[in-house]
């Protein structure tokens, strides 16, 4: 069966420093969802992937998905407070959005 | 715009009680769903609908049951409450192509 494994569970970072996490799947990916969750809160969607290769921008959030739609990363640039959270990838089921299934997660701490 | 409403916030249940958390959208979204959160980990689908009348079960629908009457509501029925079934439920509702709106959660104790 599908396999997608999200790594890494945690990342302490200073704050000003990069970060990045990725999801990796065994198999071919429709397409790929992003969403941050504060401490405490409940999910917020940031981005969907659905194309070979797309990289999308959210001003210090990139986005991109692999050639093979097997692979994604969230890269942060200079981290600030704010970004506090984790950040969880998700995929919808072949060719559709109806069930969608979420990684592990990324747990990212920032310190000031 | 209200969003995705889910009502209680908070609820404790005494095993073997049963209670159902209520979920409301006002966006006309399709598809709705339930995540059950444990502390510490992902997102488990327990159950998702795609338009009214139509449910099918996630990863860990066991104990649970579901039912779409309307565009706008997604009740979720724990039958038998058990220790297990402690945990933070969201409810989620999205139109394709776009991603999911959460509601805030409720967080369930059963004791």
């Amino acid at each position: 069966g599908q396999q997608v494994m999200q790594i890494p569970q945690y990342q302490h970072v200073q704050e000003g420093e990069d970060f990045t996490t990725y999801c990796n799947s065994s198999t071919t990916l429709s397409n790929i969802q992003w969403y941050k969750q504060r401490p405490g809160g409940h999910p917020v969607f940031l981005i969907q992937l659905v194309k070979s290769g797309e990289v999308k921008k959210q001003k210090r959030l990139t986005f991109q998905f692999g050639e093979a739609k097997k692979n994604s990363s969230l890269h942060i640039t200079a981290t600030q407070t704010t970004d506090v959270g984790t950040y969880f990838c998700a995929w919808g089921d072949s060719g559709g959005y109806q069930k969608v299934t979420f990684g592990t997660g990324t747990k990212l701490q920032v310190i000031p | 715009n209200a969003g995705v409403t889910q009502t209680p916030k908070f609820q404790v249940l005494k095993t073997g009680q049963s209670m159902t958390l209520q979920c409301a959208q006002d966006m006309n979204h399709e598809y709705m769903s339930w995540y059950r959160q444990d502390p510490g980990m992902g997102l488990r689908l327990i159950h998702y609908s795609v338009g009214a009348g139509i449910t099918d079960q996630g990863e860990v629908p066991n104990g649970y049951n579901v039912s779409r009457s309307t565009t706008e509501d997604f009740p979720l029925r724990l039958l038998s409450a058990a220790p297990s079934q402690t945990s933070v439920y969201f409810c989620a509702s999205s139109s394709p192509p776009y991603g999911y709106t959460f509601g805030s959660g409720t967080r369930l104790t059963v004791v």
